[in-house]
């Protein structure tokens, strides 16, 4: 069975230019989180979609940051325009309920 | 806000030896679970206790949670190389989101 796939696994992008992340959760898996994780800093939850629907968007840093989850399959978080704060490790995970979440090996995004 | 604080920041052993990480946390949970972090790869989970257990027991791995102190600890008996890795303990307060600690950086040397 895949695990949960992240795209791409690097990303260096100049500030003020626009980044799309995707997220291809584990087949099956209604829930599918964002978190990200800041140099140095622990690791911060982002938002939580139940199928298409965002059930929790409280950790998202500003409307300069866009997720979808068309179809309640993959997921995008777009980064438009990108600051260097926004720079770190962006991990995508999905579960089948409150147990375990299954984590993707994450995208790595440099804004220089 | 941070919800897991895990100590010590890093730990060093040599094979063989325990490893023991702490976690505390602040507000209630609904469960608490560990995950580890190789170098430049994804989280993997390792164990989930919840919050009307005490001990967990997974291979090597012990997990205790005391409610009443909002602190949990993770054993590692018999550590080898290959446990080499970020630790984290991660708390679910409500809801379904995972609040993460700073983690505790293990080196297990030969």
């Amino acid at each position: 069975e895949a695990g949960v796939t992240q795209f791409p696994s690097h990303s260096v992008i100049e500030k003020g230019q626009t980044v799309t992340l995707r997220c291809d959760p584990i087949s099956g898996h209604d829930n599918l989180y964002w978190y990200r994780r800041v140099m140095g800093k622990e690791i911060k939850f982002l938002l939580h979609f139940v199928k298409e629907s965002k059930q929790d968007e409280s950790g998202m840093p500003n409307n300069r940051f866009l997720a979808e989850r068309t179809g309640g399959t993959y997921s995008t978080l777009k980064v438009q325009p990108a600051e260097l704060e926004d720079s770190g490790v962006y991990f995508c995970a999905s579960s089948q309920g409150r147990g375990e979440a299954f984590f993707g090996q994450g995208t790595r995004l440099t804004v220089v | 806000s941070q919800q897991g604080e895990e100590d010590p920041q890093a730990l060093s052993i040599q094979e063989g030896e325990n490893a023991t990480m702490n976690c505390s946390y602040k507000t209630s949970i609904n469960n608490l679970q560990w995950y580890r972090q190789n170098s430049g790869r994804g989280l993997v989970h390792l164990i989930l206790i919840r919050s009307n257990e005490r001990e967990k027991h997974s291979g090597r791995l012990r997990v205790t949670l005391d409610t009443s102190k909002k602190s949990s600890s993770l054993l590692i008996t018999a550590s080898r190389a290959a446990d080499t890795a970020s630790y984290f303990c991660a708390t679910v307060p409500s809801g379904y989101a995972l609040n993460f600690g700073k983690g505790t950086s293990l080196l297990v040397t030969p």
